[in-house]
């Protein structure tokens, strides 16, 4: 099945810095998806992404999807301590089009 | 309350003891997937049903684990002696069909002593 990479594993910023973070494939990807895990809590849908070089914003977030459908980001501007959690990218991947996760960058914000 | 529950939340139980979840998902929902998470690691795929149909199995999947959704509804996740590596928490998640929003619930966070 499709597996989807994601760098880095951690990072940590002084809160208003900016922060982002990376999923890779090695194989064109149908479809990205974005979720955030507060401390504790489940997985919580942020935004999908089908289109080749597509980009979304939601206020400080931007989401963009690569040219060839390899890779996609997310970049969150000016951070707040309410942006820590670990961010996940899924794809409707596999055999059977199961959805299936990188292993996610933890974000911590120091005020 | 209309999102994804699960029960229990948490559960204790010793090694070589039998344990069952269950999850609702969303009542439109088709699917249902099953997934473990670790400390630190992302949602590991288990299994999924569309309806009642058992489309894939994570070859990780021992054969202690079985899994069932028989009315294309609930699905309960059973782990037969179970061992102190099963300790993680349960995530069950549902959709409206492929490549679309995916819901988690809230999990089962299994202690395996």
């Amino acid at each position: 099945g499709q597996q989807v990479m994601q760098i880095p594993q951690y990072q940590h910023v002084q809160e208003g810095e900016d922060f982002t973070t990376y999923c890779n494939s090695s194989t064109t990807l149908s479809n990205i998806q974005w979720y955030k895990q507060r401390p504790g809590g489940h997985p919580v849908f942020l935004i999908q992404l089908v289109k080749s070089g597509e980009v979304k914003k939601q206020k400080r977030l931007t989401f963009q999807f690569g040219e060839a459908k390899k890779n996609s980001s997310l970049h969150i501007t000016a951070t707040q301590t309410t942006d820590v959690g670990t961010y996940f990218c899924g794809n409707y991947g596999g055999s059977q089009g199961n959805l299936i996760f990188g292993k996610g960058t933890k974000l911590s914000v120091k005020p | 309350d209309t999102g994804v529950s699960q029960d229990p939340r948490h559960k204790i139980t010793k090694r070589g003891q039998n344990v069952t979840f269950r999850c609702d998902p969303i009542s439109e929902h088709n699917r249902l997937y099953w997934y473990r998470q670790t400390l630190g690691q992302g949602p590991e795929f288990l299994t999924y049903f569309q309806n009642e149909a058992q489309l894939e199995k994570s070859r990780l999947l021992s054969d202690r684990f079985s899994a069932e959704r028989p009315k294309g509804s609930f699905s309960t996740l059973e782990i037969q002696r179970t061992e102190q590596g099963d300790s993680a928490m349960y995530l069950c998640a549902s959709s409206l069909g492929q490549a679309t929003k995916g819901f988690f619930g809230p999990g089962t966070r299994l202690t395996v002593l």
